[in-house]
């Protein structure tokens, strides 16, 4: 079956804008994670949703980031007013429960802020 | 704090030679503990949980709580097994994974 999907692949954007990132979780999977790769460090959580609510928003790093989730399927990651040190890569994973240990990935977007 | 430390950025290797992928963690409580891999223009995927006990590609990794490590091992590396492997924990209680930095194996023909 289709595995996590993520949109766009690859996003410029000039400092200040404001940007959207998508994931389109495995269907049927109730919880979904974001996460983000900067430039020689690893993987950081983001949030966490389980259906369309986020018991966990802990790696959120300011308030101008922020996610929903509609539907129990597809998430939003909006980015406000960008800065150049939001640049990464932003990866998205899903997993059928809570109780499933296995995250299943997303191919990620490349998010660069100029 | 919880913190998974990876200290190699790369490990090279030929094929035949063993292969340990070090891990090291810091966390009070008792840790669930996994090796992802991502291998080249491909997805991030699990491959392995120390809960499992499990061997995935000639891959294991045991539990040490003494010295705080899950090191991932391999008595021949393959070329096929070059790829950016990360160390991840999973804090009691919660649903978000603790990654390290990665270690990128190359083997060598």
């Amino acid at each position: 079956g289709a595995g996590v999907s993520q949109s766009p692949s690859n996003k410029v954007t000039e400092k200040g804008k404001d940007v959207e990132l998508r994931c389109d979780p495995i269907s049927g999977h109730t919880a979904l994670y974001w996460y983000r790769q900067s430039l020689g460090q690893g993987l950081e959580f983001l949030i966490y949703f389980q259906g369309n609510s986020a018991p966990d928003k802990s790696g959120l790093p300011s308030d101008r980031f922020s996610a929903e989730r509609t539907g129990g399927s597809v998430s939003t990651l909006t980015i406000q007013r960008t800065q150049q040190e939001d640049s990464a890569v932003y990866l998205c994973a899903s997993s059928p429960s809570r109780t499933v240990d296995t995250q299943y990935f997303g191919p990620g977007t490349r998010l660069t802020v100029l | 704090a919880q913190r998974v430390t990876q200290p190699e950025k790369l490990l090279s290797v030929f094929k035949g030679a063993p292969v340990e992928l070090k891990c090291n963690y810091s966390y009070s409580g008792s840790p669930e503990l996994f090796w992802y891999v991502q291998y080249s223009r491909q997805r991030l995927q699990l491959l392995l949980r120390h809960i499992s006990r499990e061997s995935i590609k000639g891959f294991t990794a045991d539990l040490n709580k003494g010295e705080t490590s899950f090191h991932l091992k391999k008595p021949f590396a393959q070329e096929e097994d070059s790829a950016m492997y990360y160390c991840a924990l999973r804090p009691a209680k919660t649903d978000k994974l603790i990654f390290g930095t990665g270690t990128r194996l190359q083997v060598f023909p």
